[in-house]
């Protein structure tokens, strides 16, 4: 079975300023995939970013890019010249690449919080 | 954007009662999944549900729970009997192909059982 963790409760950051959030995720698989999903308060879970495992750049999308270290088993998300918007919570999540379900395993967040 | 819906957004209801919450995934997707998030807790999964049968489930997805699809558009999860600790926000989700595509979420049924 996968494990997802995820060390920092709660984070803060000044707006404008950089923050990188860290997860580390447990597998015996070669094929997978990583996520980071932005919960809001309204509680919707959006996709911020997505990682294949047999890629070995680095994901970017627009103000957001992820740390991927496979060896480590290590996939942080930082975020640059952070929002106010960007305050939410963040999970990180693990997909096996299987003919089952391809269920995702979350991590059990990170609480971000911008301040102006 | 093609997106994930849910109904409804919120319900509340008496333990024991039997609850229906209803998810239209989007529509060229063929992976659906419940997942749930008790307050303050990580998301789990619940059930996926591929080709008209459950591919996957977890512990959680006992013989209280079921999901359907009756008319190939809406993807249904049906509580039975309530329990207390059901309340949770249930989230709906859908996958286009095996090929490991994103799994996209709709924005949740919170349901409160009192």
């Amino acid at each position: 079975a996968q494990t997802v963790t995820q060390s920092q409760p709660e984070m803060s950051v000044q707006e404008a300023e950089t923050v990188t959030l860290s997860c580390t995720y447990d597998t015996s698989e070669s094929n997978y995939y990583l996520f980071w999903y932005k919960q809001p308060p309204s509680r919707q879970m959006i996709l911020v970013i997505r990682q294949e495992a047999y890629k070995q750049q680095n994901a970017t999308e627009n103000r957001f890019s992820v740390n991927f270290q496979k060896a480590a088993k290590s996939f942080s998300l930082k975020i640059s010249d952070s929002q106010l918007g960007d305050t939410a919570m963040y999970f990180c999540a693990f997909m096996k690449l299987d003919n089952a379900g391809n269920m995702l395993t979350f991590g059990g967040g990170t609480r971000l919080m911008v301040k102006p | 954007e093609p997106e994930v819906t849910q109904t409804p957004s919120h319900q509340v209801t008496q333990m024991g009662q039997e609850v229906i919450l209803r998810c239209v995934p989007i529509s060229n997707h063929l992976y659906f999944y419940w997942y749930r998030q008790i307050l303050g807790q990580k998301v789990e999964f619940l059930v996926s549900f591929y080709n008209n049968e459950i591919s996957e489930k977890s512990e959680i997805f006992d013989d209280q729970f079921s999901v359907e699809r009756p008319d190939g558009s809406n993807f249904t999860l049906k509580i039975r009997s309530t329990k207390l600790e059901d309340s949770a926000m249930y989230f709906c989700a859908s996958k286009q192909s095996t090929s490991g595509n994103t799994i996209y979420f709709g924005e949740g049924s919170w349901l409160t059982v009192v």
